[in-house]
């Protein structure tokens, strides 16, 4: 696809399970980003991958939360135990150039719901 | 640290009204700065970024250095303009922070 894929779209899961968001990112895109949109909060950075470099995970809430990427391609956003405070939509965004000028395009996202 | 603030989570107009959404922001140097939109039902995307002093389907942004702003405007109001707008902000690096949003409703 040319776009940005996320999945999965919708996941509802109870308190206390692991979940697993997985960003399949624009082919030739070196940077990738997540993405945390709360209801009423915008949108909050959660990590960033470029090239073969060191994440930043300076956004990530707790340590439940990681992120992977394999192959500087696919990621996966992995939220263990999971708290009813997690519910939200969960973006990824690629962009070919990283740093100021890069635009960055968004996935649809997956909407997360804790019960 | 680097902060975005839009005041208005709602901004309701009339068609044809003009429309301003406002943005301020908080960094000692030179941000590069943004507005995102996103449509019902569709990704959220990059509507227009101040270095390129463009205009992208009648809206405009100036850059305000003194006031730290960076509002986004429309003469003329349409339907279509209907919307959540993210005023963003990337000081270094790569790391876009984003404000809170602003919900545009437009009504006929």
């Amino acid at each position: 696809g040319a776009g940005v894929s996320q999945s999965p779209s919708n996941k509802v899961t109870e308190k206390g399970k692991d979940v697993e968001l997985r960003c399949d990112p624009i082919s030739g895109h070196t940077a990738l980003y997540w993405y945390r949109q709360s209801l009423g909060q915008g949108l909050e950075f959660l990590i960033y991958f470029q090239g073969n470099s060191a994440p930043d995970k300076s956004g990530l809430p707790s340590d439940r939360f990681s992120a992977e990427r394999t192959g500087g391609s696919v990621s996966t956003l992995t939220i263990q135990r999971t708290q009813q405070e997690d519910s939200a939509v969960y973006l990824c965004a690629s962009s070919l150039i990283a740093g100021r000028t890069g635009e960055l395009f968004f996935g649809e996202g997956s909407r997360l719901t804790v019960l | 640290a680097q902060r975005v603030t839009q005041p208005e989570k709602l901004l309701s107009v009339f068609k044809g009204a003009p429309v301003e959404l406002k943005c301020n922001y908080s960094y000692s140097g030179s941000p590069e700065l943004f507005w995102y939109v996103q449509y019902s039902r569709q990704r959220l995307q990059l509507l227009l970024r101040h270095i390129s002093r463009e205009s992208i389907k009648g809206f405009t942004a100036d850059l305000n250095k003194g006031e730290t702003s960076f509002h986004l405007k429309k003469p003329f109001a349409q339907e279509e303009d209907s919307a959540m707008y993210y005023c963003a902000l990337t000081p270094y690096r790569h790391m876009l922070t984003f404000g809170g949003g602003t919900r545009l409703m437009v009504k006929p």
